[in-house]
């Protein structure tokens, strides 16, 4: 079955970064694009960005941009996401999720990771 | 960046009654909108893609219909696990967007 585990919550302080991890089984990785995806306490989710199936491109949103790193590793299954220069705002929960691969839901996301508590305090 | 609206944001209902829930995008979307549950301490659970296809395992009691702007999220006859918050997300164009949510709880 298709499972995403990701790593364990973090705490830094402002300024510092956070790599978290998602590593998937169950399918075959190297067809699938990987999101990420991140939800700050009782708020909506937030979509952060996409790789590809081979990790050699990457879409970021803007908001996210020159903080935020996404990467993955075939071997391992693993994809990976870095943010940078992290502030009080970015205290919230990070899911990987995978995208749907389907045409008419490509761009959806139809399995979750549990989700990676990060909590930026000084 | 498209912006998407919910209404309401919250609403009681008692199970076996038919619920509504309305979404509006900013920008016309097509049908590049899908909807997604979830419940406390869980990741969202896809339901519904392309405004109205239902995802496999999905029970038929949830339906979705709408294009452009303008979308539903209808639940036909609430059941006690549906008690959850709901979500719409388009797909349309990036960055993907969410609306903020419409909390179903217990009359």
């Amino acid at each position: 079955q298709v499972q995403l585990v990701q790593s364990g919550a973090e705490v830094r302080e402002p300024g510092a970064s956070v790599r978290v991890s998602c590593k998937a089984s169950g399918f075959t990785f190297t067809n699938y694009y990987m999101h990420w995806v991140r939800q700050a306490p009782g708020q909506g989710p937030e979509w952060m960005g996409i790789i590809n199936p081979t990790g050699d491109s990457t879409s970021y949103a803007q908001k996210f941009q020159g903080r935020v790193t996404m990467s993955r590793d075939t071997p391992t299954s693993t994809v990976y996401m870095e943010l940078s220069s992290l502030r009080s705002e970015d205290t919230a929960v990070y899911f990987c999720a995978r995208g749907a691969i389907e045409i008419p839901a490509a761009g959806t996301f139809d399995y979750w990771g549990q989700g990676t508590l990060v909590i930026v305090s000084s | 960046a498209i912006r998407m609206t919910q209404s309401p944001s919250s609403l009681s209902a008692s199970t076996g009654d038919r619920v509504t829930i309305t979404c509006r995008a900013s920008h016309g979307i097509r049908s590049y909108l899908a909807w997604y549950q979830q419940k406390p301490g869980k990741a969202p659970n896809l339901l519904i893609y392309s405004a109205s296809t239902l995802q496999n395992g999905v029970p038929s009691r949830f339906s979705g219909s709408g294009s452009g702007t303008d979308f539903t999220l209808t639940i036909s006859f609430l059941q006690s696990e549906d008690f959850a918050i709901y979500y719409c997300q388009q797909y349309f164009s990036y960055p993907y967007t969410f609306g903020p949510g419409t909390k179903v709880d217990i009359k």
